[in-house]
């Protein structure tokens, strides 16, 4: 079964730095989520990506498969990205079922 | 295009009473379809996964049960609500080939 862990677990940054959140899985798969979720429960799906780099506005997702490991970039963060990060992979190679990190609480300071 | 919805968003349960939070999906069809609860200060857990009517698959031995009645109708359901089944409840659906997960707005349930 996969396991996947993130990092850091709680980040605070001023507006407009540059955000950094880490994510490692431990058995190969076919493809990894990024996940949004806002401070009433919601959560949206940011990014599925299987390699490479993926970018939406100033997001950017990476994953190298190789490392198992994938990051998720915030440029010129705004206290409006203020939420909690989450990645999730299959649980084990082709499956469907996800497995989540528990999340990297982001806190964007005016 | 494709929506979810749950409901109750928030509801109050004292323990021992019985419990039923709906989920539908709209816009496509045979979706699979996850129940997932996130207790306080962790990660989602995965409670059940179905891949069509009828098909539940249940993946930790718990105080609960999920049916699916329609093709784009889940119901997770308890007869007897415990303490520790209080937290945060979210439906959510993949197509056929595991692309994007999209979730519900959650439910919070609090047994007191």
């Amino acid at each position: 079964k996969n396991e996947v862990e993130q990092s850091p677990q709680n980040l605070t940054a001023q507006e407009g730095e540059f955000i950094t959140i880490n994510c490692s899985y431990s058995v190969g798969i076919s493809a990894l989520h990024w996940l949004q979720q806002h401070p009433g429960g919601g959560i949206v799906s940011l990014f599925m990506l299987s390699s490479g780099k993926k970018k939406h506005g100033r997001l950017i997702a990476t994953i190298n498969i190789q490392e198992k490991h994938s990051s998720l970039h915030i440029t010129a963060s705004h206290p409006r990205d203020s939420a909690v990060y989450i990645c999730a992979a299959p649980t084990q190679g082709g499956s469907e079922k996800l497995v989540f990190g528990k999340g990297t609480k982001l806190t964007v300071n005016p | 295009s494709q929506t979810i919805h749950q409901w109750p968003v928030t509801l109050v349960q004292p323990v021992g009473s019985p419990l039923s939070l709906e989920c539908t999906v709209e816009g496509t069809s045979n979706p699979n379809l996850y129940w997932y609860r996130q207790a306080a200060g962790r990660g989602l857990q995965l409670l059940f996964y179905s891949v069509g009517i009828g098909q539940i698959s249940s993946e930790v031995p718990q105080n609960l049960s999920a049916s699916r009645p329609q093709d784009r109708q889940f119901i997770l359901s308890s007869k007897k609500l415990l303490l520790s089944d209080s937290g945060f409840y979210l439906c959510a659906w993949t197509g056929y080939s595991g692309n994007t997960i999209y979730f519900g707005e959650g439910s919070w349930l609090t047994v007191v």
